[in-house]
């Protein structure tokens, strides 16, 4: 399988603890995206790597959440003191632009549900 | 402020009842409109993009339209696999995408 794949599918932890989450994009994808979905929304832009430059964050990206992507290959989203709302589906997309046209894939999320 | 919205949030459909989903938006500087299928739990599968007011895409019972406030997702003769979340996104400035909330599809046999 060529496709988006992260690591783990499903994470359960208790208010307080961290967490790191990875995404390995599909291969000769330069652009590598993180986004998260709560329940009946699209959705939302977290942040953003080209190569392994992170390009852009979301307001919605506070300081307890880091990303990173060494070597412009897999990612890494990592959320401290993590707290209950953080409970959501962490998705990966990863794409390559051609000539200003861009498409974005996704892979299967990773759940997080903080007790 | 960048905006999708869609309607209607929910359609229940009878096998072969052909209807539309709808996407409208108010966003500055588009660079494509994007449809994607969202299975539950799993992430969301590419299904078309379009650039620009008038272009239409088609695959297999699906057909997008695009104007310059919104597009269509056209359903003709919808199958029970056809339930899923559909997801319209628009891609800015910027390059993220802005997701409207999705249309929730049942087709029932």
């Amino acid at each position: 399988d060529t496709g988006v794949s992260q690591d783990p599918r499903h994470k359960i932890t208790k208010r307080g603890q961290n967490v790191t989450f990875r995404c390995d994009p599909i291969s000769e994808h330069n652009r590598l995206y993180w986004y998260r979905q709560t329940l009946g929304q699209g959705p939302e832009f977290l942040t953003y790597f080209q190569n392994e430059a992170q390009l852009e964050k979301s307001r919605l990206l506070s300081d307890r959440f880091s990303a990173e992507r060494p070597k412009g290959s897999f990612s890494t989203l990592e959320i401290q003191r993590t707290e209950q709302g953080d409970s959501a589906m962490y998705l990966c997309a990863s794409s390559l632009r051609i000539a200003d046209q861009e498409t974005q894939y996704f892979g299967p999320g990773t759940r997080l549900l903080v007790l | 402020e960048d905006q999708v919205t869609q309607s209607p949030e929910a359609l229940r459909l009878q096998e072969g009842e052909s209807s539309s989903l709808n996407c409208s938006y108010t966003v500055s500087g588009l660079r494509g409109l994007f449809w994607y299928r969202q299975d539950p739990g799993k992430g969301p599968e590419f299904l078309f993009t379009l650039y620009s007011a008038g272009e239409e895409k088609e695959k297999e019972r699906l057909k997008a339209t695009l104007t310059k406030k919104e597009s269509f997702l056209h359903i003709t003769a919808p199958k029970p696999e056809d339930s899923a979340t559909y997801l319209c996104a628009v891609q800015i400035y910027g390059n993220k995408l802005v997701f409207g909330a999705g249309t929730i599809l049942r087709v029932k046999s």
